[in-house]
């Protein structure tokens, strides 16, 4: 069954440095999306992405933040100059349309600001 | 205002029993439902999505949906302590400058005892 695949799956930083975030999409499915979840908190949307351009985003997406889709198969979300408070994990998900189509969400991976 | 409430738990229930899982949103435009199990320091995983008022079943698992009280509930039959886990309930938005966000319920902790 396909799946989404991120790596890596826990990434260490020192706080001021910049991370970039992989995730392979579910290969037919057409939008992707990345979604934090701080430690006993919620799940939060960041940003949407289709057709290779931010759809939506969030008030958290700020300019510290872009995402990417740097060929076919990737899609990233980079972190330009990380804070003790973007400790979370992060997750990308994808799906094949909006509407009431289905999310399926990848594994995750544990960013930690130093 | 929160805008997707679920009851923290933890609920506790035998194994073998009903367990009731229950959700209120508060944006009326609000078009597609969705209930995700998290396991500890793992990513969503989607159990159920519904669309319509009513019931839908699938396997053990059935949600219900009345959008006129604006609630939504999922219901586990015959309890496994393999259910043990966080169940998310997640909603988004109609069409419009929608774009697929889904807003997501802070989770019940459901605990299945032998």
């Amino acid at each position: 069954e396909p799946e989404v695949t991120q790596t890596p799956s826990h990434q260490v930083t020192q706080m001021g440095q910049e991370v970039i975030l992989r995730c392979v999409p579910i290969s037919n499915h057409l939008y992707f999306y990345w979604y934090r979840q701080i430690l006993g908190q919620k799940v939060e949307f960041l940003v949407s992405f289709y057709n290779n351009e931010i759809s939506e985003k969030s008030e958290i997406f700020d300019d510290q933040f872009s995402v990417e889709r740097p060929d076919g198969s990737n899609f990233t979300l980079k972190i330009r100059s990380t804070k003790l408070e973007d400790s979370a994990m992060y997750f990308c998900a994808s799906s094949l349309g909006t509407g009431g189509y289905e999310q399926y969400f990848g594994p995750g991976t544990r960013l930690t600001v130093t | 205002q929160k805008e997707v409430e679920q009851n923290s738990g933890p609920l506790s229930v035998p194994e073998g029993a009903i367990a009731s899982l229950n959700c209120t949103y508060s944006d009326r435009g609000s078009q597609s439902f969705f209930w995700y199990r998290q396991y500890s320091g793992k990513s969503p995983e989607l159990i159920m999505s519904i669309y319509s008022n009513g019931d839908k079943e699938d396997g053990r698992f059935t949600a219900q949906l009345n959008k006129a009280s604006q609630y939504v509930s999922l219901l586990i039959r015959d309890s496994q302590p393999s259910d043990s886990a966080t169940y998310l309930c997640a909603v988004r938005l109609a069409g419009g400058t929608s774009y697929g966000k889904l807003t997501f319920g802070q989770g019940t902790i459901l605990t299945v005892h032998p």
